[in-house]
């Protein structure tokens, strides 16, 4: 999985605690992605990385927050869960070069997120 | 902006049929297309891309795809289906210089014997 590490893989939670996701690379890639899949939406985009200390939301970061001190890893936190936010997240690098690479992103195996 | 339709949320088709996944996109700029595979409890792997050099790419798995600009297409094709080939596929685009990508909703393939 182009040496992306997901932790945890499995967690179940209850509403209102706070909860991080953990994303880590070894491809020294500029970009990181967090994601959220659900059944019917696809793939939809919570918050990105273009280097340390810099994020930008994307079309559902409404109570989410992240945190990219090193290049290699990627934090995800729900500050206080809800359950509307029980889903598969996924976290995503893309070496960003713009040239014929295409912005190709590779993807982590995936993090199964219950909020009970 | 930019977005791709899926149509269909699952196609069923019988082992060494054809497999024909469609895809329309919008996009205001000459795009960068994209498919994607899940397998099950799987992350998404690179199927192919579509960066504005050949309008027919080959993919990974003997699938290949063909851009048409004329009809806002990108669809995903297979001569033959592999029981192997059950999977969740995602098409995405985006465009050059813009590092994120628009994923469409996702076609469930089902191979049966």
């Amino acid at each position: 999985d182009a040496g992306i590490t997901q932790s945890p893989r499995h967690k179940v939670t209850e509403t209102g605690t706070p909860v991080t996701l953990r994303c880590h690379q070894t491809e020294n890639h500029r970009y990181m992605y967090w994601y959220r899949q659900d059944p019917g939406h696809g793939l939809r985009l919570i918050h990105y990385s273009y280097g340390v200390k810099d994020t930008d939301k994307g079309e559902v970061s409404d109570g989410y927050s992240v945190s990219r001190s090193k290049t290699e890893d990627f934090l995800l936190t729900l500050e206080s869960a809800t359950s509307s936010q029980t889903s598969v997240y996924f976290c995503a690098i893309s070496e960003g070069s713009g040239r014929d690479l295409g912005n190709i992103q590779y993807f982590g195996a995936g993090t199964r997120l219950s909020v009970l | 902006a930019q977005s791709v339709t899926q149509l269909g949320s699952h196609v069923s088709v019988s082992e060494g049929a054809l497999v024909l996944l469609r895809c329309n996109y919008s996009s205001s700029v000459p795009p960068y297309l994209f498919w994607y595979v899940q397998y099950p409890n799987q992350g998404l792997q690179l199927l192919l891309k579509y960066t504005s050099a050949a309008t027919l790419v080959k993919g990974i798995n003997g699938f290949e795809a063909e851009f048409k600009k004329s009809e806002t297409s990108f669809h995903l094709t297979k001569p033959s289906a592999h029981m192997s080939d059950a999977a969740e596929y995602f098409c995405a685009v985006t465009y050059p210089g813009f590092q994120k990508l628009v994923f469409g909703t996702g076609t469930r393939l089902l191979v049966s014997p």
